[in-house]
């Protein structure tokens, strides 16, 4: 009954390798979420998503995709794997979108610790 | 543009010690103000919240009001627990969720 779950909880690779991470929440929100969290523990949004509509995409790299086939999926997927790609990264959902328009709060997965060596 | 400081750890204490986190910001109009917390290996979850000024979002022995004349949403625990040791996030709710830099509570036994 995990609210939301994402896939894999490790992901070690080597550079230049094309990787995924997967998300699926079951909450019943309408707005997903992908949040870079570096060694110093600062988070960092890189994209969100309303009703499958990219409505936050940030300074990232163009080797970072996301892809939501539906509103309880949201998919991360990085071309050509980089050093400094090694961070944690997390989902999250939320209800009501951005925008100020909602002060729904942010429902967290437990995080993707992906390795680059 | 909307920002969050918040005091930068790490903050070391003993268990029944009171515990204060300084959370300031800046904004545009009147946002919402969360703390989140992050316990070791997890994800962030919510911590408490307040929607408007003078509100005091409350939970888990945790305090935090809104004070829009010094723009600021400091946390506060009376008597902290070894399992109070987590990294706690402010954060602000405008046109995105912005996030201050963390802290780091370790509590000892």
């Amino acid at each position: 009954d995990t609210a939301v779950s994402q896939t894999p909880k490790y992901l070690v690779t080597q550079m230049g390798n094309d990787k995924s991470i997967k998300c699926e929440q079951n909450l019943g929100h309408d707005t997903m979420y992908w949040y870079k969290q570096d060694s110093k523990k600062f988070l960092k949004i890189m994209f969100s998503y309303n009703n499958k509509e990219l409505i936050i995409n940030e300074t990232v790299p163009n080797r970072f995709s996301p892809k939501s086939p539906d509103k309880a999926h949201l998919n991360l997927h990085i071309n050509s794997l980089e050093l400094g790609d090694s961070a944690v990264y997390f989902c999250a959902s939320s209800q009501g979108g951005t925008g100020g328009r909602s002060n729904s709060p942010l429902h967290f997965g437990n995080g993707t610790r992906l390795t680059v060596t | 543009g909307n920002s969050v400081t918040q005091m930068e750890g790490p903050v070391t204490l003993s268990e029944e010690a009171f515990l204060t986190i300084n959370c300031t910001y800046t904004a545009t109009g009147y946002p919402s103000l969360f703390w989140y917390v992050q316990y070791p290996g997890e994800g962030l979850q919510l911590l408490l919240k307040a929607t408007k000024a003078d509100d005091k979002g409350s939970n888990k022995g945790f305090e935090a009001t809104y004070r829009k004349e010094t723009t600021s949403f400091h946390l506060e625990k009376g008597s902290v627990q070894v399992s109070d040791s987590a990294v706690y996030f402010c954060a602000l709710q405008g046109y995105k969720l912005s996030f201050g830099a963390g802290t780091t509570v370790t509590v000892r036994a």
